[in-house]
């Protein structure tokens, strides 16, 4: 079982419409990572959470420590939001190494 | 605001040449961490360098090696490559007291 996992695999979605990105880990962490990487491989960092809920612009992320559970939200998506969306957590039991979830393949379509 | 610089940003090699990729910091910045990501893989963690004492290790290979120097950039130093190698090499730099890792952009290379 991996220590972190992300769900949808993979997502397609007509431009408007409201986008959830689950992420699951099994470790202790001090912080979870939501990053974005674009096609040209490029990573940027999107939130950095311990606790309760961050916005920026139309991007949204929550985290729950009790259920070891973080969710990424995007309103008003747009075929410019297609990308891959990385959950990694810094693990506390390695030395806060970060470790990637599998990343989620979304697609806007206009 | 100033963030992470690597070069080069693409790189091609021959099998059993050697590579150096190069990563700059974000100023007052004092660890960093080199990744590897291979084709539709996750990245993987290499190594990571604090205060220019290596102070993690990953799945690195006995081919490579890496050091930080004093004004905190650092050298990937990739020797006998192999097809295998190719991928995107990121670094990303950090600050010891917040944890937060900021990525570069990627150095890709391509070993033929």
């Amino acid at each position: 079982k991996n220590e972190v996992e992300q769900s949808p695999q993979n997502l397609t979605a007509q431009e408007g419409e409201f986008i959830t990105i689950n992420c699951s880990y099994s470790v202790g962490i001090s912080a979870l990572h939501w990053l974005q990487q674009h096609p040209g491989g490029g990573i940027v960092s999107l939130f950095m959470l311990s606790s309760g809920k961050k916005k920026h612009g139309r991007l949204i992320a929550t985290i729950n420590i009790q259920e070891k559970h973080s969710s990424l939200h995007i309103t008003a998506s747009h075929p410019r939001d297609s990308a891959v969306y990385i959950c990694a957590v810094y693990d506390r039991g390695s030395n806060y190494q970060l470790i990637w979830g599998a990343g989620t393949k979304l697609i806007i379509k206009p | 605001a100033a963030g992470v610089i690597q070069s080069p940003r693409h790189l091609i090699k021959e099998k059993r040449e050697t590579a150096t990729l190069k990563c700059y910091p974000i100023p007052r910045h004092d660890t960093v961490y080199w990744y590897q990501q291979g084709p539709g893989q996750d990245p993987q963690f290499l190594i990571s360098f604090y205060e220019k004492m290596q102070s993690d290790k990953g799945s690195i290979p006995d081919r490579f090696s890496a050091q930080q120097f004093s004004d905190y950039h650092s050298e990937l130093n990739m020797s006998s490559l192999e097809l295998g190698d190719s991928a995107l090499y990121f670094c990303a730099s950090s600050q010891l007291t917040s944890n937060t890792q900021y990525f570069g952009p990627g150095t890709r290379l391509t070993v033929l």
